[in-house]
């Protein structure tokens, strides 16, 4: 099955320099790469993805890129704000060949806690 | 507005007594997922539903069950709980299959075992 991981674990930042999180993955067949945002005592909420036929992704201050040849995809958060700090989870979708598609699933990286220093 | 519903958010059960957990949906996703998140850990998914076809994880304990009578409802059932499955369980649903369609989550119940 598919196996994510995930770097650092926890990350430090000061306001207002740039963030990033690294995942690698080992199913050559995965496809799509969405990333969470789960603050403390919340729902993940997705912040940001990217599918397999893009090599980068913006939204305004968050961006995702993908190598598929090195199966690796990073998130960059630039000028970053107290608000972004959380836990963030990269996920990468094992698909499933043959005619029951609808087994699908993410499989979870085990998360980055990033802590933005005022 | 709230789009993936989970109740109860806190609950408490005692060891060994059958609890349910509830999910509902006012999305109309054909996909419903519960996961089992431990503290500072990854969600880990226990199972899911696409549609009616029920897709079980390998690694999911038999204590855990889960019935969707319907489109909007999905439950989740722990015969006889103990003290490893204090946790938060969340449900999400997505409109079609994983690699298709972003999950939306549900806020999670957090279970208690006593």
């Amino acid at each position: 099955g598919e196996n994510v991981e995930q770097h650092p674990s926890t990350l430090s930042v000061q306001e207002g320099d740039s963030a990033v999180i690294k995942c690698t993955y080992s199913d050559s067949a995965s496809n799509y790469f969405p990333w969470y945002k789960q603050e403390l005592g919340k729902r993940p909420q997705l912040i940001i993805d990217i599918r397999s036929n893009v090599g980068e992704k913006k939204d305004q201050r968050i961006a995702v890129t993908l190598n598929k040849t090195a199966k690796h995809f990073s998130l960059h958060i630039t000028e970053t704000q107290p608000e972004d700090s959380a836990v963030y989870f990269c996920a990468a979708s094992e698909g499933w060949e043959g005619s029951n598609f609808g087994n699908e699933k993410l499989t979870f990286g085990t998360g980055t806690r990033l802590t933005i220093i005022p | 507005d709230a789009m993936v519903i989970q109740n109860p958010r806190y609950q408490v059960t005692q060891f060994g007594k059958p609890v349910t957990l509830s999910c509902s949906q006012t999305l109309n996703h054909n996909v419903m997922y519960w996961y089992q998140q431990k503290s500072s850990q990854a969600p880990k998914l226990l199972f899911h539903y696409y549609d009616k076809d029920f897709n079980n994880e390998a690694d999911t304990p038999d204590n855990f069950q889960s019935r969707r009578p319907n489109t909007s409802f999905c439950f989740l059932d722990i015969r006889s709980p103990g003290l490893g499955d204090a946790a938060m369980y969340l449900c999400a649903t997505s409109r079609d299959r994983a690699s298709e369609d972003i999950q939306y989550f549900g806020a999670g119940t957090r279970l208690s075992v006593l």
